[in-house]
């Protein structure tokens, strides 16, 4: 089945940098990869996602990556702020109506 | 607001004890996945319904049962609880869109 790995997990930047979180997965079949980031006591957020018939995808100071070939992909966060500081999931599923497999997560801490 | 509905928010109950979560899916959608979250842990997979009938199953303790009414709102039952069963509980939903949207989560507590 399909096994999705992500680091770091703890990052912590200065306001203002950047920040990357990588995730990797083991199915070739994923075709569909969402990234959630998850306030404490909420539930997880979808804020960005892409399809494996795109390499790069932005949302305003968000952005995903995706290497199909080496089977990874990334989240970048641009001009962080300290409300960006939360648990960041990514995830990997083969579509429509199929399961999703998550990341272990990252808990990002963006200091003022 | 995802448009999923998780009741109720926080459950305390005792060892030995057996709890019914409740989820009501984004309207439309007709797949539903269970997803547990231990402290400061990743997300688990339980399981997952569509339109009514188990798809897919993960790390779902036999104690633990669920499914999905013809309304399509879906139920999480545990049994025989114990401690470690201490964690959020979170229901998503998608189908036709292909994207997950979690609801808010229920709180559960053994004590």
């Amino acid at each position: 089945g399909e096994n999705v790995e992500q680091h770091p997990s703890t990052l912590s930047v200065q306001e203002g940098d950047s920040a990357v979180i990588k995730c990797t997965y083991s199915d070739s079949a994923s075709n569909y990869f969402p990234w959630y980031k998850q306030e404490l006591g909420k539930g997880p957020q979808l804020i960005i996602d892409i399809r494996s018939n795109v390499g790069e995808k932005k949302d305003q100071r968000i952005a995903v990556t995706l290497n199909k070939t080496a089977k990874h992909f990334s989240l970048h966060i641009t001009e962080t702020q300290p409300e960006d500081s939360a648990v960041y999931f990514c995830a990997a599923s083969r579509g429509k109506g199929q399961n999703f497999v998550f990341g272990p997560g990252t808990r990002l801490s963006v200091l003022p | 607001d995802s448009g999923v509905t998780q009741t109720p928010k926080h459950l305390i109950t005792a060892t030995g004890q057996r709890v019914t979560l409740r989820c009501s899916p984004r309207s439309g959608d007709l797949s539903v996945y269970w997803y547990q979250q231990s402290l400061d842990q990743g997300l688990q997979f339980l399981i997952q319904y569509y339109n009514g009938e188990e798809r897919a199953k993960g790390n779902i303790l036999e104690r633990f049962s669920a499914q999905q009414f013809p309304d399509l709102h879906s139920e999480l039952n545990l049994s025989s609880l114990e401690l470690g069963d201490s964690a959020l509980y979170f229901c998503a939903s998608s189908v036709p869109n292909e994207k997950l949207f979690f609801g808010s989560g229920t709180q559960l507590s053994v004590l």
